[in-house]
């Protein structure tokens, strides 16, 4: 099935700098990538998305990149702030016809003011 | 504000006591999932309902159960919790049953204890 993995597990900045998260997945027909943010003890919300047939999307401090050929797509996230802390969740559709949601382990932020 | 609401918040019960978790919708749409999530793993998915349709995923216990009256509520339904069922519990809505353009909506979840 389908598989996508995420790196790093943990990710420790300095309040202002820029952090890069990055999700490979198996299934090249892959054609949606949504990022999650869980902050502690909330609820998994969309922060970016991307499909498959652009490169790149921004939206103010965050972006998101996608690589096709290389089956790897990357959250940025720049001028880092406290708030950013949070758990963050790559997924992409499953192998079933893309009518599930597969979610990569996670990423733990943490932004040092 | 559309929205996904769990009830209750926090729940605590007892080992081998029948517990349901309630989920209600305002976005009508027509998937409901049930996520279990633990110590801030990955939402591992239980089962969802397309409409009336009922998926369960394959290595979902048989302790777990669904139930969806109508287009708004859902339950989940876990008939002898064991210790090992202590989890963060999501509901999460989608328009469709699509991935694409089609992303999660989340509730706050119920956190739920066994004891």
């Amino acid at each position: 099935g389908e598989n996508v993995e995420q790196h790093p597990s943990t990710l420790s900045v300095q309040e202002g700098d820029s952090a890069v998260i990055k999700c490979t997945y198996s299934d090249s027909a892959s054609n949606y990538f949504p990022w999650y943010k869980q902050e502690l003890g909330k609820r998994p919300q969309l922060i970016i998305d991307i499909r498959s047939n652009v490169g790149e999307k921004k939206d103010q401090r965050i972006a998101v990149t996608l690589n096709k050929t290389a089956k790897h797509f990357s959250l940025h996230i720049t001028e880092t702030q406290p708030e950013d802390s949070a758990v963050y969740f790559c997924a992409a559709p499953g192998e079933d016809g893309g009518f599930k949601t597969i979610f990569g382990a996670g990423t733990r932020l943490f932004v040092k003011a | 504000d559309a929205m996904v609401i769990q009830n209750p918040r926090y729940q605590v019960t007892q080992f081998g006591k029948p517990v349901t978790l309630s989920c209600s919708q305002t976005l009508n749409h027509n998937v409901m999932y049930w996520y279990q999530q633990k110590s801030s793993q990955a939402p591992k998915l239980l089962f969802h309902y397309y409409d009336k349709d009922f998926n369960n995923e394959a290595d979902t216990p048989d302790n777990f159960q669904s139930r969806r009256p109508n287009t708004s509520f859902c339950f989940l339904d876990i008939r002898s919790p064991g210790l090992g069922d202590a989890a963060m519990y999501l509901c999460a809505t989608s328009r469709d049953l699509r991935v694409l353009n089609s992303p999660l909506h989340f509730g706050n979840g119920t956190r739920l204890t066994v004891t």
